[in-house]
């Protein structure tokens, strides 16, 4: 069945290092893409996503690229913040909306 | 700015107890999902409808679990009796299929402990 595998955390790092979390899927057909931010005690809420092969989403600052070839979809951003701490989930849809998430990558900025 | 509400927010029971849990989804989405979040699971998708329609709950222990949409304003999870390990964060999340990769939206959660 489809699945979503990213990186494990903690990731720790200084404000304005530049963050990458991986994050590889297995699907049958072409899903969209997606990643999910959550700050505690909070619900997921959408921070980028992509719906075809080379399609790049962004949004405050980070990016991610729909790669077909490699099966990828790595979150990048050139300048963390402390105000970016939070778990992030990569997620792919698998029809009507229904989303399958990776197990989550906390982030924890340090000023 | 349009939201998923969920009640309650907390809510602690003794094992055994009934507890039911609410969400309303955003008006004109008509998909609606369960997901429970554990540290040990991650998140789990416990069941999803489509035009108030069941479509999938094979995530959901059937013996104490069920999940309902009464009207398109209100879906429901039950956990009747409650277990210590149905401890968890439950999700509610709404979409439209329309265009088949519209995002979900989510709830901020029900925080339940079960003793």
């Amino acid at each position: 069945g489809d699945s979503v595998t990213q990186m494990e955390g903690p990731v720790t790092l200084s404000e304005e290092a530049f963050l990458t979390i991986n994050c590889t899927y297995t699907a049958t057909g072409y899903p969209s893409l997606f990643w999910y931010v959550q700050y505690p005690g909070e619900g997921l809420q959408l921070l980028l996503k992509a719906t075809k092969a080379d399609d790049k989403g962004s949004n405050k600052g980070f990016e991610a690229t729909y790669r077909k070839e490699t099966t990828s979809f790595h979150l990048e951003k050139g300048s963390v913040q402390v105000s970016d701490s939070a778990v992030y989930f990569c997620a792919l849809s698998s029809g009507y909306n229904k989303l399958i998430f990776g197990a989550g990558t906390r982030l924890a900025v340090h000023p | 700015d349009a939201r998923v509400t969920q009640t309650p927010r907390h809510k602690v029971t003794e094992m055994g107890q009934e507890v039911t849990m609410r969400c309303q989804p955003i008006l004109g989405h008509n998909t609606v999902f369960w997901y429970r979040q554990t540290m040990m699971q991650g998140l789990e998708l416990l069941a999803y409808f489509r035009n108030r329609a069941p479509l999938d709950d094979s995530g959901m222990p059937k013996d104490r679990f069920s999940a309902e949409m009464p009207d398109a304003t209100l879906a429901t999870l039950k956990i009747q009796p409650s277990e210590p390990r149905d401890s968890a964060v439950y999700f509610c999340a709404s979409g439209h299929d329309g265009s088949g990769n519209s995002p979900l939206h989510f709830g901020n959660g029900t925080r339940l402990t079960v003793t």
